[in-house]
Protein backbone atom coordinates (compact mmCIF):
# COMPACT_ATOMS: atom_id res chain seq x y z
CA UNK A 1 0.00 0.00 0.00
CA UNK A 2 0.85 3.46 -0.98
CA UNK A 3 3.30 5.15 2.38
CA UNK A 4 3.45 8.16 4.23
CA UNK A 5 3.71 11.02 1.21
CA UNK A 6 4.69 14.64 2.18
CA UNK A 7 4.63 17.91 -0.71
CA UNK A 8 6.13 19.46 -2.19
CA UNK A 9 9.38 17.73 -1.86
CA UNK A 10 11.59 20.71 -2.14
CA UNK A 11 10.47 24.23 -1.42
CA UNK A 12 12.45 27.41 -1.62
CA UNK A 13 11.32 30.47 0.16
CA UNK A 14 11.95 33.91 0.86
CA UNK A 15 12.95 35.50 4.42
CA UNK A 16 9.41 36.39 6.16
CA UNK A 17 7.61 34.37 3.83
CA UNK A 18 5.07 32.13 4.87
CA UNK A 19 5.13 28.14 4.32
CA UNK A 20 2.96 25.77 4.22
CA UNK A 21 4.27 21.71 3.86
CA UNK A 22 1.56 18.90 3.88
CA UNK A 23 1.70 15.45 4.99
CA UNK A 24 -0.55 12.52 3.72
CA UNK A 25 -0.31 9.74 6.28
CA UNK A 26 -0.83 6.11 5.88
CA UNK A 27 -4.78 5.22 5.74
CA UNK A 28 -5.88 4.10 9.14
CA UNK A 29 -2.99 5.95 10.96
CA UNK A 30 -4.24 7.93 13.69
CA UNK A 31 -1.75 9.33 15.06
CA UNK A 32 0.96 12.06 12.86
CA UNK A 33 3.97 13.19 13.74
CA UNK A 34 6.18 16.41 12.90
CA UNK A 35 9.98 16.11 12.99
CA UNK A 36 12.21 18.50 11.83
CA UNK A 37 16.12 17.38 10.87
CA UNK A 38 18.88 19.98 10.65
CA UNK A 39 21.53 19.41 8.22
CA UNK A 40 24.02 16.23 9.93
CA UNK A 41 21.39 16.12 12.71
CA UNK A 42 18.97 13.86 14.00
CA UNK A 43 15.49 14.66 13.88
CA UNK A 44 13.94 16.28 16.35
CA UNK A 45 9.83 16.43 17.59
CA UNK A 46 7.87 19.23 16.49
CA UNK A 47 4.54 18.15 17.43
CA UNK A 48 2.24 14.87 17.65
CA UNK A 49 -1.78 14.38 17.04
CA UNK A 50 -3.94 11.54 17.71
CA UNK A 51 -7.02 12.10 15.49
CA UNK A 52 -7.78 15.52 14.87
CA UNK A 53 -6.03 16.88 17.93
CA UNK A 54 -2.67 18.16 19.02
CA UNK A 55 -1.71 15.75 21.92
CA UNK A 56 1.81 17.25 21.97
CA UNK A 57 3.13 20.43 20.59
CA UNK A 58 5.95 20.62 22.98
CA UNK A 59 8.67 20.46 20.46
CA UNK A 60 7.33 23.54 18.07
CA UNK A 61 10.16 26.10 18.46
CA UNK A 62 8.04 29.28 18.99
CA UNK A 63 4.61 30.71 18.00
CA UNK A 64 5.59 30.89 14.67
CA UNK A 65 4.96 27.01 13.39
CA UNK A 66 1.81 25.77 13.84
CA UNK A 67 -0.02 22.47 12.58
CA UNK A 68 -3.79 21.56 11.99
CA UNK A 69 -5.36 17.94 10.85
CA UNK A 70 -8.85 19.27 10.86
CA UNK A 71 -10.41 16.09 9.74
CA UNK A 72 -7.67 13.14 11.56
CA UNK A 73 -6.08 12.37 8.54
CA UNK A 74 -4.18 15.01 6.15
CA UNK A 75 -1.96 17.29 8.07
CA UNK A 76 -0.46 20.83 7.77
CA UNK A 77 2.38 22.45 9.23
CA UNK A 78 2.58 25.89 8.61
CA UNK A 79 5.39 28.19 9.22
CA UNK A 80 4.91 32.35 9.27
CA UNK A 81 7.69 34.94 8.95
CA UNK A 82 10.24 32.45 7.96
CA UNK A 83 13.30 32.71 9.13
CA UNK A 84 17.20 31.59 7.32
CA UNK A 85 17.33 28.62 10.61
CA UNK A 86 14.13 27.27 9.38
CA UNK A 87 15.73 25.77 6.50
CA UNK A 88 15.99 22.06 7.33
CA UNK A 89 14.52 18.65 6.12
CA UNK A 90 10.93 18.61 7.81
CA UNK A 91 9.94 15.10 8.27
CA UNK A 92 6.54 13.51 8.83
CA UNK A 93 5.68 10.13 10.45
CA UNK A 94 2.66 8.46 11.28
CA UNK A 95 1.80 4.93 13.16
CA UNK A 96 -1.57 2.93 13.91
CA UNK A 97 -2.23 4.45 17.22
CA UNK A 98 0.36 6.44 19.22
CA UNK A 99 -0.61 5.83 22.25
CA UNK A 100 0.25 2.89 25.42
CA UNK A 101 2.52 0.44 24.56
CA UNK A 102 3.36 -1.86 22.81
CA UNK A 103 5.35 0.38 20.59
CA UNK A 104 3.51 1.21 17.21
CA UNK A 105 6.11 1.71 14.49
CA UNK A 106 6.28 5.08 12.88
CA UNK A 107 6.56 4.79 9.37
CA UNK A 108 8.40 7.80 7.69
CA UNK A 109 7.84 10.32 4.55
CA UNK A 110 10.37 11.25 2.39
CA UNK A 111 10.35 14.59 3.62
CA UNK A 112 10.22 18.52 2.59
CA UNK A 113 13.88 19.95 2.07
CA UNK A 114 12.85 24.04 3.03
CA UNK A 115 15.30 26.22 2.15
CA UNK A 116 14.92 29.61 3.45
CA UNK A 117 16.71 32.17 1.51
CA UNK B 1 15.48 16.07 29.59
CA UNK B 2 15.73 12.97 27.18
CA UNK B 3 18.73 12.60 25.27
CA UNK B 4 20.07 9.59 23.05
CA UNK B 5 24.23 10.00 22.03
CA UNK B 6 25.85 8.46 19.49
CA UNK B 7 29.45 8.01 18.49
CA UNK B 8 30.07 10.83 15.14
CA UNK B 9 31.26 9.59 12.05
CA UNK B 10 31.34 8.77 9.64
CA UNK B 11 32.19 5.68 10.07
CA UNK B 12 34.53 3.65 6.68
CA UNK B 13 35.31 -0.29 6.89
CA UNK B 14 35.58 -2.36 4.19
CA UNK B 15 33.42 -4.98 2.92
CA UNK B 16 32.62 -8.19 5.27
CA UNK B 17 34.27 -6.35 8.75
CA UNK B 18 32.45 -5.73 12.19
CA UNK B 19 30.65 -3.03 12.58
CA UNK B 20 29.92 -1.60 15.94
CA UNK B 21 28.13 1.80 16.43
CA UNK B 22 27.68 2.88 20.20
CA UNK B 23 24.64 4.29 21.76
CA UNK B 24 23.91 5.80 24.96
CA UNK B 25 20.16 7.30 26.26
CA UNK B 26 19.31 9.40 29.50
CA UNK B 27 15.43 9.12 30.78
CA UNK B 28 13.75 8.75 33.25
CA UNK B 29 11.79 5.58 33.35
CA UNK B 30 11.86 2.66 31.42
CA UNK B 31 12.23 4.01 27.34
CA UNK B 32 11.86 2.02 24.24
CA UNK B 33 15.27 1.81 22.44
CA UNK B 34 15.14 1.95 18.36
CA UNK B 35 17.63 2.03 15.81
CA UNK B 36 16.47 3.68 12.69
CA UNK B 37 18.55 3.27 9.09
CA UNK B 38 18.77 6.03 6.67
CA UNK B 39 19.60 4.48 3.14
CA UNK B 40 20.82 7.14 0.56
CA UNK B 41 18.06 8.82 -1.16
CA UNK B 42 15.45 6.79 0.77
CA UNK B 43 13.42 7.99 4.21
CA UNK B 44 13.65 6.62 7.87
CA UNK B 45 13.00 3.03 8.50
CA UNK B 46 13.02 1.07 11.63
CA UNK B 47 15.85 -1.09 11.76
CA UNK B 48 15.33 -2.87 14.68
CA UNK B 49 13.55 -2.38 18.77
CA UNK B 50 14.03 -2.95 22.07
CA UNK B 51 11.25 -2.53 24.71
CA UNK B 52 12.63 -3.80 27.31
CA UNK B 53 16.25 -4.15 29.49
CA UNK B 54 18.08 -7.00 28.18
CA UNK B 55 15.43 -7.30 24.96
CA UNK B 56 17.82 -7.84 21.85
CA UNK B 57 16.44 -6.40 18.92
CA UNK B 58 17.63 -7.73 15.54
CA UNK B 59 16.94 -7.48 11.92
CA UNK B 60 18.92 -7.86 8.49
CA UNK B 61 21.92 -9.50 10.44
CA UNK B 62 22.34 -6.58 12.82
CA UNK B 63 21.80 -6.29 16.32
CA UNK B 64 21.44 -4.22 19.39
CA UNK B 65 20.86 -5.23 23.20
CA UNK B 66 19.18 -3.19 26.21
CA UNK B 67 21.38 -2.67 28.65
CA UNK B 68 19.43 -0.98 31.43
CA UNK B 69 23.24 -0.66 34.04
CA UNK B 70 24.82 1.22 31.14
CA UNK B 71 22.21 2.59 29.72
CA UNK B 72 24.09 1.63 26.47
CA UNK B 73 22.11 -0.11 22.92
CA UNK B 74 25.24 -0.43 21.02
CA UNK B 75 24.38 -1.59 17.45
CA UNK B 76 26.55 -4.46 15.77
CA UNK B 77 26.97 -6.18 12.52
CA UNK B 78 29.22 -9.01 12.65
CA UNK B 79 30.02 -8.73 8.57
CA UNK B 80 28.98 -5.71 7.02
CA UNK B 81 28.23 -5.04 2.75
CA UNK B 82 28.44 -2.72 0.34
CA UNK B 83 24.69 -2.02 0.86
CA UNK B 84 24.95 -1.37 4.65
CA UNK B 85 26.39 1.96 3.91
CA UNK B 86 23.71 4.59 5.18
CA UNK B 87 23.34 7.24 7.81
CA UNK B 88 22.59 5.05 10.70
CA UNK B 89 19.83 6.77 14.20
CA UNK B 90 19.76 5.57 17.88
CA UNK B 91 16.16 6.64 19.10
CA UNK B 92 14.39 6.09 21.92
CA UNK B 93 10.28 6.41 22.93
CA UNK B 94 8.45 6.27 26.19
CA UNK B 95 4.89 4.79 26.13
CA UNK B 96 2.84 7.93 26.41
CA UNK B 97 2.80 9.56 22.71
CA UNK B 98 5.83 7.66 21.71
CA UNK B 99 7.58 10.46 20.19
CA UNK B 100 11.09 9.77 19.44
CA UNK B 101 14.21 11.02 20.84
CA UNK B 102 16.69 10.71 18.02
CA UNK B 103 20.55 10.50 18.43
CA UNK B 104 22.69 12.83 16.02
CA UNK B 105 23.36 10.02 13.74
CA UNK B 106 26.66 7.99 12.21
CA UNK B 107 27.56 7.40 8.61
CA UNK B 108 28.44 4.29 7.90
CA UNK B 109 30.51 3.86 4.14
CA UNK B 110 31.41 0.55 3.53
CA UNK B 111 33.87 -0.43 0.65
CA UNK B 112 34.23 -3.24 -1.61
Amino acid sequence: GAGVSQTPSNKVTEKGKYVELRCDPISGHTALYWYRQSLGQGPEFLIYFQGTGAADDSGLPNDRFFAVRPEGSVSTLKIQRTERGDSAVYLCASSFSGSGSPYNEQFFGPGTRLTVL
Amino acid sequence: GDSVTQMEGPVTLSEEAFLTINCTYTATGYPSLFWYVQYPGEGLQLLLKATKADDKGSNKGFEATYRKETTSFHLEKGSVQVSDSAVYFCALSKAAGNKLTFGGGTRVLVKP
